[in-house]
């Protein structure tokens, strides 16, 4: 293990209140990834991002923002807006794409809105 | 639609018997498969795609365009085998990565 970094482990959130789910990596991986897994459902996209300053809707983005300032980190804020907030939050990263390059997944953040 | 498709939410074999995990996949190009596992407590990880052709811990998983699936098999499975196991989807140049629901592998002695 190792490599890539999510924080915190649990977060507990009030309804209303938006909150930031930190992932850092040390691989030097260009693409990095916000995935949601609910039980049953595997995992879904929220946001992806090929590079520094630039990042793509996946398949379930309403509700979510990200920032991706620095290589490192990609930084994913569940906002009010989102109805259903409580799950499980992935993070990945790659070298480049998936169809070439292995993700690799940090340990996840789960998050419970009270 | 792109889709992954796993019909076992469970799979319970005992030790020695084979394992097959089913994956069905819905796309219209050439995709690439993968398949992730999920041990209990540790991270989420990528056992084999099937570019490789290539054996990981005794798994092997072939391609049938045909039949549109990327079946998980084993000859003789182990404790050490209980997982969770995802199939995923890529296509071509894209940077989306679809998984299917999961399917539990429990082995038992």
């Amino acid at each position: 293990d190792g490599g890539i970094t999510q924080s915190p482990k649990y977060l507990f959130r009030k309804e209303g209140q938006n909150v930031t789910l930190s992932c850092e990596q040390n691989l030097n991986h260009d693409a990095m990834y916000w995935y949601r897994q609910d039980p049953g459902q595997g995992l879904r996209l929220i946001y992806y991002s090929q590079i520094v300053n630039d990042f793509q809707k996946g398949d379930i983005a309403e509700g979510y923002s990200v920032s991706r300032e620095k290589k490192e980190s990609f930084p994913l804020t569940v906002t009010s807006a989102q109805k259903n907030p409580t799950a499980f939050y992935l993070c990945a990263s790659s070298m480049s794409g998936p169809s070439t390059d292995t993700q690799y997944f940090g340990p996840g953040t789960r998050l419970t809105v009270l | 639609a792109q889709r992954v498709t796993q019909p076992e939410k469970l799979l319970s074999v005992f030790k020695g018997a084979p394992v097959e995990l089913k994956c069905n996949y819905s796309y219209s190009g050439s995709p690439e498969l993968f398949w992730y596992v999920q041990y209990s407590r540790q991270r989420l990880q990528l056992l084999l795609r099937h570019i490789s052709r290539e054996s990981i811990k005794g798994f092997t998983a072939d391609l049938n365009k045909g039949e549109t699936s990327f079946h998980l098999k084993k000859p003789f499975a182990q404790e050490e085998d209980s997982a969770m196991y995802y199939c995923a989807l890529s296509g071509g140049s894209s940077y989306k990565l679809i998984f299917g629901s999961g399917t539990r592998l429990l082995v038992r002695p």
